[in-house]
């Protein structure tokens, strides 16, 4: 158990539809990253927060934000879904906000879009 | 050229071999160096850390870091099935973001 934990597990919902998915960090971590995994794909960097504040911004479609709430927990806000968004969508924290420690993963959240 | 370069496989080897997985990156600023097991579906997990060169081991993973030929392996002893996965590496610097290899799957055959 890395001690990142995302919710939901899994979801599935129409296209043009809104969801968020829900991340709390390692006690004690400050940073929190979303990676997209599309299947047999490798990890797509979307965005980072550090204590609150937007750190760094990798591919993250316009149609998709993200924020890091006053208790660290962050959610990540995905509307006007595509089949294409279709994917598992993964949590990580880390302690420093320089990335000069290592990562951990949450277990994912797997998004299908029918 | 992309800044980390992983041979994605497959890779198969039997039961009991040495499996020797590789990266090699571009950004001679990179410090701190990770190795990742993902099993199909489910979150990384973090093998190996290591910060700057050398070598590291922890039960049958040995991670070596070659900076000067910017080079990075992780060597896993008396291989498993059970060690079927696929296993990214990772690195970065200070004040950089984490950068990503794209994975080598491994499967191990009994």
């Amino acid at each position: 158990d890395s001690g990142v934990t995302q919710t939901p597990k899994h979801l599935i919902t129409a296209t043009g539809q809104r969801v968020t998915l829900r991340c709390s960090p390692r006690s004690g971590d400050l940073s929190v990253y979303w990676y997209q995994q599309s299947l047999d794909q490798g990890l797509q960097f979307l965005i980072q927060y550090y204590n609150g504040e937007e750190r760094a911004k990798g591919n993250i479609l316009e149609r998709f934000s993200a924020q890091q709430f006053p208790d660290l927990h962050s959610e990540l806000n995905l509307s006007s879904l595509e089949l294409g968004d279709s994917a598992l969508y993964f949590c990580a924290s880390s302690s420093q906000s320089n990335s000069g420690n290592t990562i951990y993963f949450g277990e994912g959240s797997w998004l299908t879009v029918v | 050229q992309k800044e980390v370069e992983q041979d994605p496989g497959p890779l198969s080897v039997p039961e009991g071999a040495i499996v020797s997985l590789n990266c090699t990156y571009s950004n001679s600023a990179f410090q701190y160096f990770m190795w990742y097991r993902q099993y199909s579906r489910k979150g990384p997990e973090l093998l190996m850390y290591t910060y700057s060169s050398g070598n590291k081991e922890d039960g049958r993973f040995t991670a070596q870091v070659d900076k000067s030929s910017k080079y990075i392996s992780l060597f896993i002893r008396d291989s498993q099935p059970s060690d079927s996965a696929t296993y990214l590496c990772a690195m970065s610097a200070a004040g950089q973001n984490f950068v990503f290899g794209p994975g080598t799957r491994l499967s191990v055959l009994p």
